[in-house]
């Protein structure tokens, strides 16, 4: 199956400020998707990472907050934007390689805002 | 849009007991049912999964059984051992894998030697 990095794998912020997350794989996908993990809660989606067009937002998730880029198969970027401490969770990246194929997640992006 | 419930959230057994979760989800038109399992601090993995022109899937000692009128499925482990341990969440979704996924709230397992 594909490899699938995250950088960075955590990371502590001040509030207010960004933070791009990069998902890489190691062989070119199908499709990419966000999620974020709050402590001890499920998965949930913010958004398809659809390459060369913009990406696709779940309720409640907005692109200004969550700019996200695909610029081609095999990467993808997740920016947090004006972070506040609500937004100290978990981040990951999935991939699914071709169809009928299931998802993958990457490591994952543990977030802290200070 | 999908809804899916998972219970118990925490199940604790003695290692060699069988464990069962349970799954139900909303949306008659999903058709693919991933199974997750993650271990502290690790990343959520593929352990098992089942599509809806089948019943039933097993893998050594993890079984899926799906039951489509009822729309519900169950995650069944046997011969548990304390590397078992790790909390799973069942999924669905109406395009295999291409669509989103929807994720239960997850089980908290833990298997006591």
């Amino acid at each position: 199956s594909a490899v699938i990095s995250q950088k960075p794998s955590r990371d502590i912020c001040q509030r207010g400020t960004s933070l791009t997350i990069q998902c890489q794989v190691d062989s070119q996908v199908t499709m990419m998707f966000w999620y974020r993990q709050q402590p001890g809660q499920s998965l949930t989606l913010i958004a398809t990472a659809n390459q060369g067009s913009e990406a696709t937002y779940e309720s409640g998730f907005v692109i200004d907050k969550f700019p996200i880029s695909r610029p081609n198969l095999t990467f993808s970027t997740l920016t947090v934007s004006n972070m506040s401490p609500e937004d100290s969770s978990i981040y990951l990246c999935s991939v699914v390689v071709g169809q009928h194929q299931p998802q993958h997640f990457g490591d994952g992006t543990r977030l802290s805002i200070l | 849009g999908e809804n899916v419930e998972q219970h118990p959230s925490t199940l604790s057994v003695q290692e060699g007991d069988s464990a069962v979760i349970k799954c139900t989800y909303s949306d008659s038109a999903s058709n693919y049912f991933p199974w997750y399992k993650q271990e502290l601090g690790k990343r959520p993995q593929l352990i098992i999964d089942i599509r809806s022109n089948v019943g039933e899937k097993k893998d050594q000692r993890i079984a899926v059984t799906l039951n489509k009128t009822a729309k519900h499925f169950s995650l069944h482990i046997t011969e548990t051992q304390p590397e078992d341990s790790a909390v799973y969440f069942c999924a669905a979704t109406s395009n295999s894998g291409y669509s989103t996924l929807t994720f239960g709230k997850g089980t908290m397992l833990l298997v006591s030697p």
